[in-house]
């Protein structure tokens, strides 16, 4: 199956601060990417779906000014938790479909944990 | 909106007997995609099986195999022979058909009994 890489795979850092997370695509074009978040022994929460070339789409009750989705090239997207607190801390996990898979086929990144101090 | 429900938070099998697990959604679309995956401790998610709402045959994968009743908006998961390293977390999820929508369910932690 095709590969989709997510780094980094563990990121500490201090409150305040910016994280960025990258989700690639390393065989194949992801046009579409979804951004999860998961908590503990909790299901996938969708945070936004991004288009390449196109604004991220938002689901209801996550801050677009919080968490920043950039998808400007077929094979990277990027997530950028910025002014980062403690609340933040999670697993954020990727995945993506695209040209040449069937619709529905996703591959998921292996996941970023996200731990703020 | 989408919506994907799976009402055991946690099963147990013993090894070698079957399980089944059990998920429902909600969709307006005639035209969509059902998925079983897998979230070991590792929290890779990994496709355990896949179903095109436009198939009336049940999708089979060794001894993964699912219920899909579509009418009723029903996809269970039926794992036969249950080995030691079918233990994970289960999520049923859906896709529509454009595939800009992918929803997941709450998630079923399945334990297996030597």
């Amino acid at each position: 199956g095709a590969v989709v890489s997510q780094h980094p795979s563990w990121v500490i850092c201090k409150s305040g601060t910016s994280v960025k997370i990258e989700c690639r695509s390393l065989d194949f074009q992801a046009t579409t990417m979804f951004w999860y978040r998961q908590f503990p022994k909790q299901s996938l929460m969708l945070m936004a779906t991004s288009n390449e070339g196109s604004k991220a789409t938002y689901e209801q009750g996550v801050e677009k000014d919080k968490f920043l989705i950039n998808h400007a090239s077929l094979t990277l997207s990027t997530l950028t938790v910025t002014s980062a607190h403690p609340e933040d801390s999670s697993f954020y996990i990727c995945s993506a479909t695209g040209t040449g898979r069937d619709t529905g086929e996703l591959f998921f990144g292996e996941g970023s944990r996200l731990t703020v101090l | 909106a989408q919506t994907v429900t799976q009402s055991q938070p946690e099963m147990s099998v013993q090894e070698a007997e079957t399980v089944t697990l059990s998920c429902t959604y909600d969709t307006s679309e005639s035209d969509y995609y059902l998925f079983w995956y897998k979230q070991p401790p590792s929290r890779q998610m990994i496709l355990v099986i896949r179903q095109e709402a436009y198939k009336q045959q049940n999708a089979t994968e060794n001894r993964f195999s699912v219920n899909f009743q579509k009418a009723a908006k029903s996809f269970s998961l039926k794992i036969s022979d249950s080995q030691l390293g079918d233990a994970a977390m289960y999520f049923c999820a859906y896709i529509s058909n454009t595939g800009n929508q992918f929803y997941f369910g709450t998630g079923t932690s399945l334990t297996v009994i030597p």
